[in-house]
C-alpha cells in the first residue's frame, strides 16, 4: 500500500470554528510533512514531524496546530483562519526525515476555504 | 544556498511532439534533484530521480532527465506528448525540500 490518504477533500469553515484535517499512512514512514499549497505555486511547507517529534515549523502561525498521535496519523487543528488560509493543504510521508534519496508520496490534498 | 529555478513557467506543445521542461540547480555540490508531477487538484507524483548513480534517469510515462554538472541543469523530455501529460511540474531539491516555481504544460491536440 503506497498511498497517503487525506480527509476531508473538501473543507469549508468560518473564520470563528475549530477544524481539524487529517492524514493517514501505512508504509512504515517515520517522517510526515504539512504544506500549503495556493493556486499555480509550488507547495510551501508548514511542518515536519520526524518519528512522531515535530523536528520543523517554518513560523507557521499559531492558528494551525499539528499533532502526530502515531506513526500513521497526522493531523492539522485549524483555529481562527483568515480568509488567506484558504489553499490547498497536502500531506505526504517519507522513510525517513532525511531525505536525499527517499521520494516523498503526497496525498490527494484538503481544500480548504476560509469564509 | 541551494536553490532550483524552472526556467519556464508554462509550455505549450501539440501531441504527438517532444517535451522539454527546464531546471537548473545551484549548489557547491553535486545535489541529488527530483521531478514531480501534478495533476489538476490532485497530490504530487514522483516522475524520477537522480540521486549521483546514472545521469541518464528514466521515470513513468516515458519520461527521462538528464543530469549535466557542467550546465547545472536537470532538464525533463519526453520524446512524444500526450493529452494525459498536461500538468504542472515541479523540479525538486529533495534532501532540503526545496521546490522550483513549477512549470504548467499545456499539450493542444
Amino acid at each position: 500500500d503506497t498511498e497517503v490518504t487525506q480527509t476531508p477533500k473538501h473543507l469549508v469553515m468560518g473564520m470563528t470554528n475549530k477544524k481539524s484535517l487529517k492524514c493517514e499512512q501505512h508504509m512504515g514512514h517515520r517522517a510526515m510533512y504539512w504544506y500549503k499549497q495556493k493556486a499555480k505555486k509550488p507547495p510551501e511547507l508548514m511542518f515536519v514531524y520526524s518519528y512522531e517529534k515535530l523536528s520543523i515549523n517554518e513560523s507557521v502561525p499559531s492558528r494551525f496546530s499539528p499533532e502526530c498521535p502515531n506513526s500513521s496519523l497526522l493531523n492539522l487543528h485549524l483555529h481562527a483562519l483568515q480568509p488567506e488560509d484558504s489553499a490547498l493543504y497536502l500531506c505526504a510521508s517519507s522513510p525517513h526525515r532525511q531525505a536525499e534519496a527517499f521520494e516523498q508520496y503526497f496525498g490527494p490534498g484538503t481544500r480548504l476555504t476560509v469564509t | 544556498a541551494q536553490s532550483v529555478t524552472q526556467l519556464d513557467s508554462h509550455v505549450s506543445v501539440s501531441e504527438g511532439t517532444p517535451v522539454l521542461l527546464r531546471c537548473n540547480y545551484s549548489s557547491s555540490y553535486s545535489p541529488s534533484l527530483f521531478w514531480y508531477v501534478q495533476h489538476p487538484n490532485k497530490g504530487l507524483q514522483l516522475l524520477l530521480k537522480y540521486t549521483s548513480a546514472a545521469t541518464l534517469v528514466k521515470g513513468i510515462n516515458g519520461f527521462e532527465a538528464e543530469f549535466k554538472k557542467s550546465e547545472t541543469s536537470f532538464h525533463l523530455t519526453k520524446p512524444s506528448a500526450h493529452m494525459s501529460d498536461a500538468a504542472e511540474y515541479f523540479c525538486v531539491v529533495p534532501g532540503k525540500l526545496i521546490f522550483g516555481q513549477g512549470t504548467t504544460l499545456q499539450v493542444k491536440p
